[in-house]
């Protein structure tokens, strides 16, 4: 089945340790995408990719940073410089063609101890 | 800056219609969407409109767009316990690969 995997589910870091979280997808889209979601503040969005080796900060990108490499892979890394890094991330993929639909996986919640 | 606002809550009987609101800033917009997410979960694409609609009916969902003052809603008819999670109204950023969301308006359907 075709679809967005993000690993793992439940993340604990300690504070000041970096720690990398896992997005693969199947569907052969081109466009990821990284979402930070944080109670009553809908989404935020981090990083994104339009291409392999290519990518652009969105509104929240401090403290966080990305790599394409392959396009089924776009990880995150959280590190100690984010201040505030407990959330709830999701990343998604994007059709390239009509409506354009987001289709998102099931999310990585991070808390920090 | 585009901005995306709805309320945060609402909550409704089982059996009712629910009605969810959402404002945009962005004129331009092509694609608007409601995306619907259930607790622990990713967003799911419920419907989408585009902009030169001004109504779309898909079983129990009715989208309607105001494109003068920039308002859409969506409409759940004969709410349902399974309706209750959060919906997530989003505008297509034009020209870019962009998608704004709003807060989400988080629905409770008391049985």
């Amino acid at each position: 089945d075709g679809g967005i995997t993000q690993s793992p589910k439940y993340l604990f870091r300690k504070e000041g340790q970096n720690v990398t979280l896992s997005c693969e997808q199947n569907l052969n889209h081109d466009a990821m995408y990284w979402y930070r979601q944080d109670p009553g503040q809908g989404l935020r969005l981090i990083y994104y990719s339009q291409i392999v080796n290519d990518f652009q900060k969105g509104d929240i990108a401090e403290g966080y940073s990305v790599s394409r490499e392959k396009k089924e892979s776009f990880p995150l890394t959280v590190t100690s410089a984010q201040k505030n890094p407990t959330a709830f991330y999701l990343c998604a993929s994007r059709t390239g063609t009509g409506y354009n639909e987001q289709f998102f996986g099931p999310g990585t919640r991070l808390t920090v101890l | 800056g585009e901005d995306v606002e709805q309320s945060l809550f609402l909550s409704v009987r089982e059996g009712d219609s629910s009605v969810i609101n959402c404002t945009y800033t962005d004129s331009s917009s092509t694609y608007l969407y409601w995306y619907k997410q259930e607790p622990g979960a990713g967003l799911q694409l419920l419907t989408y409109i585009f902009s030169n609609m001004d109504m779309k009916q898909d079983q129990r969902l009715t989208v309607l767009l105001n494109k003068k003052d920039k308002h859409l809603s969506l409409r759940i008819a004969d709410t349902q316990t399974g309706d209750s999670a959060i919906y997530f109204c989003a505008e297509r950023v034009p020209g870019g690969f962009k998608t704004i969301f709003g807060a989400g308006t988080r629905l409770f359907v008391k049985a």
